[in-house]
């Protein structure tokens, strides 16, 4: 069965140094997101993308992310200078596209700051 | 915010029928519900929706009432695995694929041998 993956599966990364998350979205699928969830907290919106182009973003997603899907199969969020707030899982989603509206959701980063 | 509203935990015995309840009483006509369940801080799991009958695939039953204001969703043989934050999401349907889902806190599923 088709998933999404997502790499790495853990990232520790130090205060203002930049971290690319990747995600390989199910195959067939034409609209991609990023969520995150503190641990602890609530799964967060942060980005929608589609047509290479964002679609939605949440407050959260600020000038420090971005989005990219730099080749046919690549999905990348970008955190440019990364805080200790930015500690959190991260999750890949996909959908096929308009009339499908199930997002199936990778396993998840795990990023951590120090 | 989230426009459902879940019991913040619930226990079910092994091999017993799991029935979650959401009410969602200001959900509009063009909004789905969806399933969902996180094990442990993997990634969501998608389960299952609908928009107004009951719907029935291998993993659950999603029962909505006729006035759509609150839904069921049956795990009909409860077992450890299916231990898990379960997540109850009202979302506004078809030509609208790229709709964010909205988590709420869920309900902490404890499935009990």
């Amino acid at each position: 069965e088709p998933e999404v993956t997502q790499t790495p599966s853990h990232q520790v990364t130090q205060m203002g140094q930049e971290v690319i998350l990747r995600c390989v979205p199910i195959s067939n699928h034409l609209y991609f997101y990023w969520y995150r969830q503190i641990l602890g907290q609530k799964v967060e919106f942060l980005v929608s993308f589609y047509n290479n182009e964002i679609s939605e973003k949440s407050e959260i997603f600020d000038d420090q992310f971005s989005v990219e899907r730099p080749d046919g199969s690549n999905f990348t969020l970008k955190i440019r200078s990364t805080k200790l707030e930015d500690s959190a899982m991260y999750f890949c989603a996909s959908s096929v596209g308009r009339s499908q509206e199930t997002q199936y959701f990778g396993p998840g980063t795990r990023l951590l700051v120090l | 915010d989230a426009k459902t509203t879940q019991p913040t935990s619930m226990d079910c015995a092994e091999g017993r029928a799991a029935n979650l309840p959401c009410n969602h009483s200001t959900i509009s006509g063009n909004e789905y519900v969806y399933w969902y369940r996180q094990i442990h801080s993997q990634g969501p799991q998608y389960i299952i929706h609908g928009l107004k009958n009951n719907e029935t695939n291998e993993m659950a039953s999603l029962i909505i009432t006729e006035d759509r204001k609150s839904s069921t969703l049956i795990l009909p043989h409860a077992t450890l695995r299916d231990t898990a934050v379960y997540y109850c999401i009202v979302r506004v349907g078809r030509n609208s694929g790229n709709t964010p889902l909205v988590f709420g806190k869920g309900t902490r599923l404890s499935v009990i041998a």
